[in-house]
């Protein structure tokens, strides 16, 4: 069974950083790309950064471009995500999702909230 | 970047067919997925590539359209149905998600 388990989030204060990590199990994590997708409160899904299985392609969101970085360590079937400068607008439930240009498994998210 | 644009509500009676709608600002081939979230919880895979059915997902969900128009549709709903549903495209970075359509019951 697949798996998808986020943990990092919290409240943090803008300006502020924070590194998520998602642990994957239930399938051959180095095989595939994975993604990160955001989701403000009562609002809709947002494309946040991709990497490919080797980690030799990585793309990002405009939005978050220059302050997030997406990474994986496939001997820990773990992927991250390091958050730097966080605005309020960063505020959202980030879900780690199977890759790599759809998203055929999602974890349950964790709350990033950015606020003083 | 492509736009997804979706209805932002439709209410269906149960057991009656509902086709879910989203148009994109540009050609996307056939690069559309769509995706199902219900209440508290993470999106699921329905259908990809336009109208190819994800492993485990009921009959009832179907998929069609190329280009620009795609639709999702529904036969027959039935009330576990109730959710928030999102067309997303992959033919082009950034990839991009519709803003949902909430299915409700009449």
């Amino acid at each position: 069974e697949v798996q998808l388990v986020e943990s990092g989030g919290g409240l943090v204060q803008p300006g502020r950083s924070l590194k998520l990590s998602c642990l994957a199990s239930g399938f051959t994590f180095s095989n595939y790309g994975m993604n990160w997708i955001r989701q403000a409160p009562g609002k809709g899904l947002e494309w946040v950064a991709s990497i490919s299985s080797s980690s030799s392609y990585i793309y990002y969101a405009d939005t978050v471009k220059g302050r997030f970085t997406i990474s994986r360590d496939n001997a820990k079937n773990t992927l991250y995500l390091q958050m730097t400068s966080l605005r309020s607008e960063d505020t959202a439930l980030y879900y780690c999702a199977k890759g790599p240009i759809l998203f055929d498994y999602w974890g349950q998210g964790v709350m990033v909230t950015v606020s003083s | 970047d492509t736009v997804l644009t979706q209805s932002p509500a439709l209410a269906v009676s149960l057991g009656q067919r509902v086709t879910i709608s989203c148009r994109a600002s540009k050609s996307v081939s056939t690069y559309m997925h769509w995706y199902q979230q219900k209440s508290g919880q993470q999106p699921k895979l329905l259908i990809y590539s336009a109208s190819n059915l994800e492993s485990g997902v009921p009959s009832r969900f179907s998929g069609s359209g190329s280009g620009t128009d795609f639709t999702l549709t529904i036969d027959p709903v039935e009330a576990d149905d109730i959710a928030n549903y999102y067309c997303q495209q992959s033919n082009e970075l950034p990839l991009t998600f519709g803003s949902g359509t909430k299915l409700e019951i009449k």
